[in-house]
C-alpha cells in the first residue's frame, strides 16, 4: 500500500527566508504528484502538479521537484511571506486513480 | 469559472442519524472524488464517481455511500452516524477519470460534527 510521509511536521521561519518541504512515497508507480495548501478549516488549494515523467514544476515563488525512482519530492518556497503560513500537503495519484496524502507540514512564517 | 461547491459548509447531527452532503464539480469535470479528513487519520479516500458510476472505493464501511447525477453533481450519504464520523469531508473534481494528467481541484469542504 502506498504510504506518503512529509518532513518536517511543523516549521517556523522568519519572513524572507527560503525553505524546503519534503515528501516521500513508498511506491514509485505513480501517475503524478500534487502539492496543496490548506488554511485552517478550509479546503485544499492546488499549488503544483508534476507528472510522473517530469522532474520539476514552477509557479511564482514555488518550485516543486520529483524524483520518482527514489520516491521523493520537494517543495521550495522562495522569499517566504507571512501569507504563506498554512499546512502544505503532498499527494500522489496511483493507478487506482485516488490520491494518497501525506500528513502535511504546518508552516509558520514570522513577520 | 466557478470552483467546486460543497453544501452545506457546516452540519451538526446526532448519533444514529443520517446525513447527505452535496458536491457540484467544476463545469465540464466528470470525475468526483470524496475524502474524509480527521486530525488522527489525515486525508483518506472514500470513493470516486465518473459518469454516474462508482469507479473506485476506499476502505470505509458500507454506511458511507454516494451517487453521481447526470450533470456530474455528486452526493455522499452517511447512515447511522457515529461520533467518529465527525470530520471535514472534502470533494474533488477532475476533468478525466483515468490517471496521468488528471489534476484534482477541491471544494471548501463540509464540516460534520456528530454529537
Amino acid at each position: 500500500k502506498q504510504e506518503v510521509t512529509q518532513i518536517p511536521a511543523a516549521l517556523s521561519v522568519p519572513e524572507g527566508e527560503n525553505l524546503v518541504l519534503n515528501c516521500s512515497f513508498t511506491d514509485s508507480a505513480i501517475y503524478n504528484l500534487q502539492w496543496f495548501r490548506q488554511d485552517p478549516g478550509k479546503g485544499l488549494t492546488s499549488l503544483l502538479l508534476i507528472q510522473s515523467s517530469q522532474r520539476e514544476q514552477t509557479s511564482g515563488r514555488l518550485n516543486a521537484s520529483l524524483d520518482k525512482s527514489s520516491g521523493r519530492s520537494t517543495l521550495y518556497i522562495a522569499a517566504s511571506q507571512p501569507g504563506d503560513s498554512a499546512t502544505y500537503l503532498c499527494a500522489v495519484r496511483t493507478g487506482a486513480n485516488n490520491l494518497f496524502f501525506g500528513t502535511g507540514t504546518r508552516l509558520t512564517v514570522i513577520p | 469559472k466557478a470552483g467546486v461547491t460543497q453544501t452545506p459548509r457546516y452540519l451538526i447531527k446526532t448519533r444514529g442519524q443520517q446525513v447527505t452532503l452535496s458536491c457540484s464539480p467544476i463545469s465540464g469535470h466528470r470525475s468526483v472524488s470524496w475524502y474524509q479528513q480527521t486530525p488522527g487519520q489525515g486525508l483518506q479516500f472514500l470513493f470516486e464517481y465518473f459518469s454516474e458510476t462508482q469507479r473506485n472505493k476506499g476502505n470505509f464501511p458500507g454506511r458511507f455511500s454516494g451517487r453521481q447525477f447526470s450533470n456530474s453533481r455528486s452526493e455522499m450519504n452517511v447512515s447511522t452516524l457515529e461520533l467518529g464520523d465527525s470530520a471535514l469531508y472534502l470533494c474533488a473534481s477532475s476533468p478525466f477519470m483515468t490517471g496521468g494528467g488528471t489534476e484534482a481541484f477541491f471544494g471548501q469542504g463540509t464540516r460534520l460534527t456528530v454529537v
